[in-house]
């Protein structure tokens, strides 16, 4: 069975400190995996898509990374707007098109 | 990228009535998938909707409760049936793009309260 766990649950950041939220995986074959963003009564904005070890991405102050167990999504500078629920999804092998999704971390960046 | 519209945004309905949630696309997708989010969890997928055919639904989930319509290309629908306080939940439409880069893109949800 797919698993993800996030971590931390919830992170408070001061505007400008940065880190990072952790997102790791078990799968029997990793197709992808997918980082969102939601805000609170909104559905999830898709951030990234990570497909292999190794792999990075950036948008912004965001950039995220893959390892075979885990992921990274690392925050830069963070910018009070930046504060929301970072979901981490994988995308089996065998599940077709199914995500599995964590439970998210709550970001909270302070002015 | 894809716009995807949901209909109602939220609702508040009475115990044992039933909530048709509604899903436009702004371009052609092969699979649609319905999705559930309760208070304070993260998401967890009902069902998937491929035109053409019947759904597919994850345990615990069945066509009864939460009966899928997929007539087109572009639109699905969702029914919560026979409501419980219980099904209090977000539900979200969501599709997958790939051009390449797989990309799978949600709607705004639909907030349903059961009273």
């Amino acid at each position: 069975e797919d698993q993800v766990t996030q971590s931390p649950e919830a992170l408070r950041l001061q505007e400008g400190e940065s880190s990072s939220l952790n997102c790791s995986y078990t799968v029997s074959g990793l197709r992808g995996l997918f980082w969102y963003r939601q805000d609170p009564g909104k559905g999830p904005e898709f951030l990234f898509t990570l497909y292999s070890a190794g792999e990075e991405k950036e948008k912004e102050r965001l950039k995220a990374t893959l390892t075979k167990k885990e992921s990274f999504l690392h925050i830069t500078a963070p910018k009070p707007e930046d504060s929301a629920t970072y979901l981490c999804a994988v995308q089996a092998d065998t599940s077709g098109s199914r995500l599995t999704f964590g439970e998210g971390t709550q970001l909270t960046v302070n002015p | 990228s894809a716009v995807i519209s949901q209909k109602p945004s939220r609702d508040i309905c009475q115990r044992g009535t039933s909530l048709t949630i509604q899903c436009q696309v702004d371009s052609q997708v092969t699979m649609m998938f319905w999705y559930r989010q309760q208070p304070g969890q993260s998401l967890t997928l009902i069902a998937t909707a491929n035109q053409g055919s019947e759904a597919t639904y994850e345990s615990g989930f069945v066509i009864d409760k939460f009966p899928i319509s997929r007539p087109n290309l572009t639109f699905s629908t969702l029914t919560v049936s026979n409501m419980s306080p219980e099904d209090s939940s977000i539900y979200l439409c969501s599709v997958d793009l790939q051009h390449g880069d797989t990309e799978a893109f949600f709607g705004q949800g639909t907030r349903l309260t059961v009273v």
